[in-house]
């Protein structure tokens, strides 16, 4: 079975600061790992995902991701914070083949708060 | 907008009462997914449905079951409702499953008084 951790159920951040949301994931097979994001009362958007390729992966609003098999970690970052991705991010693993396909195991979920 | 939707946006209801929840998939996705999401439990995989049959469960209460219906559209129907039914129901969609992307709806809110 496969099983997220997200280190930080709350992390704050200045403007223009850097943007640190760590993600660390347990699969006894190679994963498929996504970040998603949730602002009040909507659904998941998805910001990132990593299947195989390039461990670097470029998502949207200028948020970026590394896969490291060596650490089993997704950490999530940005460069430069903006009082828009105030959210809730949610870090979630599924696996190729098997029972488990397809379905998401999502980490608890970091709140992040922007200060002006 | 993901392009998936869900009806009702609220539902508030008692305990022992059972209701449907409805959602639409995306144009062309064959796999509808719900998820729960509660303060104590966090997001869960409920189950997954591909063109019209069950493909994966996850801790889906017996209470509960779900269908997918030939127009693609799925309900998830919970009854005997308890009061920690309540919570936030996800649907989301993809064309097949696996590492594609799942497009989530909106949701519906379930608050069992």
């Amino acid at each position: 079975a496969q099983s997220v951790t997200q280190l930080g159920s709350h992390v704050s951040v200045s403007e223009g600061a850097l943007v640190l949301l760590r993600c660390n994931y347990s699969s006894s097979v190679p994963p498929y790992l996504f970040w998603y994001v949730q602002y009040p009362n909507q659904g998941l958007q998805l910001l990132l995902k990593y299947t195989t390729g390039a461990t670097l992966v470029k998502g949207i609003n200028g948020f970026e991701a590394e896969f490291k098999k060596s650490e089993t970690s997704f950490h999530l970052t940005k460069p430069s914070a903006h009082m828009s991705d105030a959210a809730e991010y949610f870090c979630a693993v599924t696996v190729a083949g098997g029972t488990s396909y397809g379905k998401l195991t999502f980490g608890q979920g970091t709140i992040l708060t922007v200060h002006p | 907008d993901s392009g998936v939707t869900q009806t009702p946006k609220h539902l508030i209801t008692a305990t022992g009462q059972r209701v449907t929840l409805r959602c639409s998939p995306r144009s062309g996705d064959l796999s509808v997914y719900w998820y729960q999401q509660s303060l104590d439990q966090g997001l869960q995989f409920l189950i997954q449905y591909y063109n019209g049959e069950e493909r994966a469960k996850g801790n889906i209460l017996e209470r509960f079951s779900a269908q997918q219906f030939p127009d693609l559209h799925s309900e998830l129907n919970l009854s005997s409702l308890e009061l920690g039914d309540s919570a936030l129901y996800f649907c989301a969609s993809s064309v097949r499953g696996g590492r594609e992307t799942q497009y989530f709806g909106p949701g519906t809110r379930l608050l069992v008084l």
